[in-house]
């Protein structure tokens, strides 16, 4: 099976710090997503990627900044984080084959900023 | 951009109704479309899935959508819905640059 990995569950921080979110995906998809989901607004998503090194935006990539260095992992950071990025974060990989495209999410990361 | 609407924000059913929930999308071009489901304190789930050939598609737990190209929609259906159907949905769309969920439609099914 598929897996996608977030290194935490539930974090909570203090605004004005630093916040790293970790997504590992076991299956060498090159695809990598991240998102954030809160009520009534849906799934938004803050940046994408399709290969090491290479970063997109997506639709709400302001206060946030994303790394990937290695194919397996994308890490979603936060600079200086804000009460307003309190959310639940998801991170999805996915691949191509045929035209067609799976994706996989992992199973989110609860975040408090105080 | 492209962008999904879903109609409703919150559907209250008994059991054993009908449910047809709207999605609509904005692109004009190629696209791939699919309902997820989150039931509460769960991952996202992938219901099903439409890219191309039949336009009626059947999905896990008795759900079916039917891309109407014309009408730019993607309605999921279920003839007779249980409790454990609540939860809530979302309607997504790839156009193949950008992935697009709706805002999704919050289902609550009394018993």
């Amino acid at each position: 099976d598929v897996k996608v990995t977030q290194s935490s569950r539930y974090l909570v921080k203090r605004t004005g710090e630093k916040v790293f979110l970790e997504c590992v995906q076991d299956m060498d998809h090159e695809n990598m997503f991240w998102y954030r989901q809160d009520p009534g607004l849906g799934l938004r998503l803050i940046y994408f990627s399709y290969d090491v090194k290479m970063k997109e935006k997506g639709d709400i990539p302001e206060g946030y900044s994303v790394s990937r260095e290695k194919k397996e992992r994308f890490s979603l950071i936060l600079e200086s984080a804000s009460t307003n990025q309190t959310s639940m974060y998801l991170c999805a990989s996915s691949f191509v084959t045929g035209g067609r495209e799976t994706q996989y999410f992992g199973p989110g990361t609860r975040l408090l900023v105080l | 951009a492209q962008s999904v609407s879903q109609h409703n924000h919150h559907v209250i059913l008994s059991e054993a109704a009908s449910l047809e929930l709207g999605c609509n999308y904005s692109y004009g071009g190629t696209v791939n479309l699919f309902w997820y489901v989150q039931y509460p304190g769960q991952h996202l789930q992938l219901l099903l899935k439409y890219f191309s050939g039949d336009p009626l598609v059947k999905g896990i737990k008795g759900f079916e959508a039917e891309f109407i190209k014309s009408k730019f929609s993607f309605n999921l259906r279920k003839p007779s819905v249980q409790w454990s159907d609540t939860a809530e949905y979302f309607c997504a769309v790839n156009d193949g640059q950008n992935f697009v969920f709706g805002p999704g439609t919050r289902l609550s099914v009394l018993p």
